[in-house]
């Protein structure tokens, strides 16, 4: 499984648009990018998952380069609401085990 | 759908004593998998259930049994608790898209205190 690395907090303010960038140098070809979000005592919820380019639903996009050894996940106009742990993972595509690394703590200002 | 469901929500035992966590899947996922959080960590992951059969496990030790049923839902075992047992549980469940990526959603935990 694939190793990833993205940063332990980030502040930001009600509107603004938040990217959270995490980094997977040794991502395979058959791996996935996938995006959780934690809140204090729950379980992670799903919040995007790509393979590559562009990836957007209803509350986030997913950018991921041509080399894939990062991705970024855009929360747009963020609010209060938002603040939470968000975890980066990679695994390959038939493989169901996640492992989680530190997480990053987002926390929104009003 | 209800979702990933587990139970009991909150749960207190002593030093060596069993505990056993349910779980059951949402609905059309047929693997689970059961991972401890540690208070400011994120979560383990400790084994995997898929067709009643452990599928693969994580770094703990055998105190930590499952069962998964035919009805996908499953239980955790923990025997002889110590007092750094005590975390929340997740359950999570998840099937294989048509499109190669993994659905994969958690239940809301189950908070285990080991005093």
């Amino acid at each position: 499984l694939a190793k990833t690395t993205q940063p332990i907090s980030m502040d930001s303010y009600e509107g603004q648009e938040v990217n959270i960038t995490c980094s997977h140098n040794n991502i395979a070809t058959n791996d996935y990018i996938t995006w959780y979000q934690q809140f204090p005592s729950q379980g992670p919820r799903f919040i995007i998952q790509g393979y590559k380019t562009k990836v957007t639903n209803e509350v986030a996009s997913l950018f991921i380069p041509a080399d894939r050894k990062s991705s970024t996940l855009s929360l747009p106009r963020v609010s209060l609401s938002d603040t939470a742990v968000y975890y980066c993972l990679v695994r390959a595509g038939s493989a169901r085990q996640l492992t989680f690394g530190s997480g990053t703590q987002l926390t929104v200002l009003p | 759908d209800a979702g990933v469901t587990q139970s009991p929500t909150h749960l207190i035992k002593t030093r060596g004593q069993q505990v056993t966590l349910r779980c059951s899947p949402k609905s059309g996922h047929d693997t689970v998998s059961w991972y401890q959080q540690a208070l400011g960590q994120g979560p383990q992951f400790i084994f995997q259930y898929y067709e009643e059969e452990e599928r693969q496990r994580g770094n703990f030790p055998d105190r930590f049994s499952g069962h998964q049923f035919p009805n996908y839902s499953s239980e955790l075992n923990v025997n002889a608790l110590l007092l750094g047992d005590s975390a929340l549980y997740l359950c999570a469940s998840s099937q294989v898209l048509a499109g190669g990526g993994i659905e994969q959603f958690f239940g809301p935990g189950t908070r285990l205190t080991v005093l």
